[in-house]
This record gives C-alpha cells, structure tokens and sequence, in this order.
C-alpha cells in the first residue's frame, strides 16, 4: 500500500505557460502532502507543506503567488507553476504522509521543462 | 539549510560488497528516514528509525542511530546492480511538524 501517483510526468511548454501538477494518494488519505523542487544531482528543497482544506505553508524563499497549491481533498493536491519562465524547469516531487511520526510516500516526480 | 550531511558523495562497488554510508544532523530529531532514489524517478521510503532506537533491519539493510553523536549509518550488505542510486537521509525534527531535511545523498554504483 501507500501509492502516490503524480500527473504528469514529463511538461515541456513555452514561458509564460501555467501548468498544473496533480499527486494523489491511491489508497491512504493524506493527512499533508508536501511539495518539491529538485536540480539536477542536488537533494530535494522542501517548497511547501500542504493540508487539506488550510492553506498552503511555504519555506522561505518560495513565491506563493508563483507556485498555487490547492489541497483540496485528502487524497488529492495540485500545484500550479503560474506563467512559467526557464528557471522554474527543474523536477517537481510531492509526497503525502498518512499522519505524524510516518514515512512520507513519494510520487515518481515530474520534469518541468520551460522553453 | 540542509540538516543533514551525508557522507561519502559517492560510492563504487563491486556486486556482493557492502555499501556503507553515512549522515550527521545537527538538532534534535523525532525520527530520522532513509530514502532511495533511482534515476529521474521519486523516492522510496526504505528504513525510519526513532529517535530511541539504536539499530533497525530490513533485509538486508541495516540502518544505526546515535543521538549523542548525532549521525546514523546505512549498510547494505552484498550489493546487487539493482542497488545502484542515489541514497538520502532525513531528518523529522521535533518542531517540524512533519517536515523532513533531506540530507545530500550518496550516489551509489554497484558494478556487476
């Protein structure tokens, strides 16, 4: 158990684009999901927490205007990259998290790719 | 900044040799994680271990833990190729409600 599925996974578009990012836990509710950004050969840089039904909590640093997450139910988060330039392309990993104290569970990322 | 420091960078073994690797943090921890990440792909949860635990397997890894010195180790004994990728480690601190500050990782590549 303890699937996390992340949709798409694979963007390429032109700037100035807004694309949408969906991951959802297949068989859990998720009581947080976290959002990602990962560069090439570097770890992952937590953007924001999110919580069904709250707004989102972002790290410092990170444009809630720039990168919208809705969290709209407990299976389910989206985030979405507003009018995209070439330095948001990067690999975009969510996870969720059954409740505190446990493993998060990871969706297999996607690659935002901005021309 | 990152919470945890993992060492080394990278690793290159031969198939059946273990792999050893390593992480330090820097405060205090509710439970630390170890994750895998192949290629281009997400992570996968392999090891929790809290912060009273001292020792934990799962076939045939072997994750350590020592609050005082604040650093844990992962072994994985008689490496396979299908071992090959990027490991990290992460830190569940105990005012973070759930967040967790992965370490760099090591890249690990198993030779058949």
């Amino acid at each position: 158990g303890a699937v996390v599925s992340q949709h798409p996974s694979r963007v390429i578009c032109k700037s100035g684009t807004s694309v949408k990012i969906e991951c959802r836990s297949l068989d859990f509710q998720a009581t947080t999901m976290f959002w990602y950004r990962q560069f090439p050969k570097q770890s992952l840089m937590l953007m924001a927490t999110s919580n069904e039904g709250s707004k989102a909590t972002y790290e410092q640093g990170v444009e809630k205007d720039k990168f919208l997450i809705n969290h709209a139910s407990l299976t389910l988060s989206t985030l979405t990259v507003t009018s995209a330039h070439p330095e948001d392309s990067s690999f975009y990993i969510c996870s969720a998290v059954r409740g505190g104290g446990q493993p998060q569970h990871f969706g297999d990322g996607t690659r935002l790719s901005i021309l | 900044s990152q919470q945890g420091e993992e060492d080394p960078q990278a690793l290159s073994i031969q198939e059946g040799e273990n792999a050893t690797m390593n992480c330090s943090y820097k405060t205090s921890i509710n439970n630390l994680q170890w994750y895998r990440q192949n290629s281009g792909r997400g992570l996968v949860h392999l090891i929790l271990i809290r912060s009273n635990e001292r020792e934990k397997h799962s076939g045939r890894l072997r994750v350590t833990l020592d609050t005082s010195k604040k650093s844990s180790s992962l072994l994985i004994t008689a490496s396979r190729a299908a071992d090959t990728a990027s490991y990290f480690c992460a830190t569940d601190l105990t005012d973070s409600w759930g967040k967790l500050q992965f370490g760099a990782g090591t890249q690990v590549v198993v030779t058949p």
